[in-house]
């Protein structure tokens, strides 16, 4: 199993739809959480990071699950200029921390 | 603030070629990361470095490839011989470990590679 996984998709949503995409960990004791977006042939750049009470930055909300180890992000009102991949990233406990990526879950947001 | 920088941007080499990558982080961070992305196996992790060490080079996919870090505003990552199937994008990121759990990555710009 990966230490990281998402649903590759891709999403297509009409313009103005909220979509939700989730990310599952499997190493309980991870312990930071981040959702990154990544434009075609560009690097991944930082969406927001993932808080235990669940975040808000404008139109995206994100949100952990401890117990069943996964976390969410979810796009209100969708634009056309979401349109990208999105990452989800994890990093485990300890001194060194290591952050693990899934493969993305590609958004297309459509007028 | 100057994020991390890459070079080169673009490189296209013949097989069996030393390709040689490089890498400068942010300023004051104290660990870097070198990734390697493709369409089939996404985002790979290749080496971490923290305080200019390496720490984790589980990734590295053969002896073919080397990374250093001989200061901690520069590394490198060579691959030689190379071979088309190392035909990626490399990124390098840096991370703030300083007693800061929850700092994210900061990626370059990457390195688009192509092996002929």
């Amino acid at each position: 199993r990966k230490e990281v996984e998402q649903d590759p998709g891709p999403f297509n949503v009409p313009e103005g739809a909220t979509v939700a995409f989730n990310c599952t960990y499997s190493n309980s004791a991870s312990q930071s959480f981040f959702w990154y977006r990544q434009d075609c042939r560009k690097e991944p750049k930082l969406l927001m990071s993932v808080y235990s009470s669940g975040n808000e930055d404008g139109r995206f909300t994100a949100q952990l699950n401890r117990a069943s180890q996964y976390i969410s992000l979810l796009i209100r009102d969708s634009k056309l200029s979401d349109s990208a991949t999105y990452l989800c990233a994890a990093t485990p406990p300890g001194g060194y921390q290591k952050v693990t990526f899934g493969t993305g879950t590609k958004l297309q947001v459509i007028p | 603030d100057a994020g991390v920088i890459q070079s080169p941007r673009h490189e296209v080499t013949e097989m069996g070629q030393e390709v040689t990558l490089r890498c400068k982080p942010i300023s004051g961070h104290n660990s870097l990361f070198w990734y390697r992305q493709t369409m089939m196996r996404g985002l790979e992790l290749l080496i971490y470095f923290n305080n200019n060490v390496p720490i984790d080079d589980s990734g590295m996919p053969e002896d073919r490839f080397s990374a250093k870090m001989p200061n901690a505003s520069f590394s490198t990552l060579k691959i030689q011989p190379s071979e088309p199937r190392d035909s990626a994008v490399y990124f390098c990121a840096s991370r703030d470990e300083q007693g800061h759990s929850n700092q994210p990555q900061h990626f370059g710009d990457g390195t688009r590679l192509s092996i002929l």
